[in-house]
């Protein structure tokens, strides 16, 4: 285990609709990325964010939000759902923006329907 | 931009035997990080094994080790004594250690990896 968690385990949304995702990171780390994981496929980097603010982003629309809090908790916040979004969600946790290693946590997996 | 091809997308071994994943990679980077990720069907993706690309020396961890060839782009992985509890689907990634590519991995598309008893 990574001490990475995150919640909720499963969710099941229809299109249009909202959805948020949580990650608490790792005790002592202060980074946290967040992959999109299609079924059979590698993770697709969304974004990472260091010290509450978004240090680096991938090939994703706006409608793809995030939040970090001061206990480097994080969101992942998904406006107007589209099917193509189901999905695996995954959180990564780092000892600060420049540590290459990330631990993941167990995901989340997004249904839309 | 970065890109990571894993050639084999299934892969199978019986138990106590050794197997040999591919994995090359695309950069103009010359500082790098290399990683497999392992996926039980439980989905946690967990690391394997992390291989710095300024060391020559191949990184090791246990029954793991890679053979990393910095000119060719290669990064493989060894599984000797194969267990049961290998099976899993099996990624490689890369990260930069600069310039915009830091922060995010991007990996290659999975081997699915079977143990037989």
């Amino acid at each position: 285990e990574t001490g990475v968690t995150q919640s909720p385990t499963h969710l099941i949304k229809t299109r249009g609709q909202q959805v948020t995702l949580r990650c608490s990171s790792q005790s002592g780390h202060n980074t946290v990325s967040w992959y999109q994981q299609a079924l059979g496929q590698g993770p697709q980097f969304i974004f990472q964010y260091y010290r509450e603010e978004e240090n680096g982003r991938g090939n994703f629309p706006p409608r793809f939000s995030g939040l970090q809090f001061p206990n480097y908790s994080s969101e992942l916040n998904v406006n107007a759902l589209e099917l193509d979004d189901s999905a695996l969600y995954l959180c990564a946790s780092a000892q600060g923006s420049r540590e290459a290693t990330q631990y993941f946590g167990p995901g989340t997996r997004l249904t839309v329907l | 931009a970065q890109t990571v091809t894993q050639s084999q997308p299934e892969m199978s071994v019986q138990e106590a035997e050794t197997v040999t994943l591919s994995c090359t990679y695309d950069t103009s980077e010359n500082n790098y990080y290399l990683f497999w990720y392992k996926q039980p069907p439980s989905r946690q993706m967990i690391l394997v094994i992390r291989q710095e690309a300024y060391k020559q020396q191949n990184a090791t961890e246990n029954r793991f080790s890679v053979n990393f060839q910095k000119a060719a782009k290669s990064f493989s992985l060894k599984i000797s004594d194969s267990q049961l509890g290998d099976t899993a689907m099996y990624f490689c990634a890369f990260i930069g250690a600069g310039g915009t590519s830091y922060g995010k991995l991007t990996f290659g598309q999975g081997t699915i990896l079977t143990v037989h008893p």
